[in-house]
């Protein structure tokens, strides 16, 4: 079934132990891309990624790393994680840029 | 700057009639325009988007819409609404620059009632 798994569903962790988010499509798409939901805000765009060691900032990578090292995995990096980075996080792919995205199941995270 | 407006938080419809879920975009240059459906618990799902082409676009579920250049507009339509509609329905254009960010609306609660 082609999918976008994000791991883990659900993580309640405290300020400052670092933490990831990982990302896994098998699709074979070049483009992906982080977003976060917070309410009132709908989605953001947080890093995104056109292919293989390529990856930009959206607009709200403050406190976010990522990495593409292979196609399929495209994992979020919270280094210092603060409480303001609780939020629902998406993790979506494509064939490219212009093209529809399959998003994951998401990820709810709250920083105590 | 490029934006979605949803003005409605909530939509409420009786199972069996039409419905309708608004969206309005400001874009400059040729929009794409998709709507993605969230039911609880659960990511985002692609319904359909427009790129190009008849301005009448079907979805999956039995969903359309119709993108108006003039009023800037893509309502969500459906000509009979399920129970199992009832989500969290959102519209959102395609940045018009390099990221391929998906610019989205605040989102609209569709509560279809039996």
């Amino acid at each position: 079934e082609a999918q976008v798994t994000q791991n883990p569903r659900y993580l309640i962790t405290v300020t400052g132990k670092k933490l990831t988010v990982t990302c896994s499509q098998n699709m074979n798409h070049e483009y992906m891309s982080w977003y976060r939901q917070d309410p009132g805000l709908g989605l953001r765009q947080i890093y995104y990624s056109m292919n293989v060691e390529v990856t930009d900032k959206g607009d709200v990578p403050e406190g976010y790393k990522v990495s593409r090292k292979e196609k399929r995995n495209f994992p979020l990096i919270l280094e210092s994680p603060s409480p303001n980075q609780t939020s629902l996080y998406f993790c979506a792919s494509a064939t490219g840029r212009w093209n529809e995205q399959f998003f994951g199941p998401g990820t709810r995270l709250t920083v105590l | 700057a490029q934006s979605v407006a949803q003005p409605e938080d909530q939509v409420n419809v009786a199972e069996g009639n039409p419905l309708t879920v608004k969206c309005t975009y400001s874009v400059s240059g040729n929009p794409y325009l998709f709507w993605y459906v969230q039911y609880p618990n659960r990511g985002l799902q692609f319904l359909l988007k427009y790129i190009t082409g008849d301005n009448l676009v079907k979805g999956s579920y039995g969903f359309e819409a119709e993108f108006n250049k003039s009023q800037t507009s893509f309502h969500l339509k459906k000509p009979s609404a399920l129970v199992s509609d009832s989500a969290l329905y959102f519209c959102a254009v395609r940045d018009q620059g390099n990221t391929g960010k998906l610019i989205f609306g605040q989102g609209t609660t569709l509560q279809v009632k039996p």
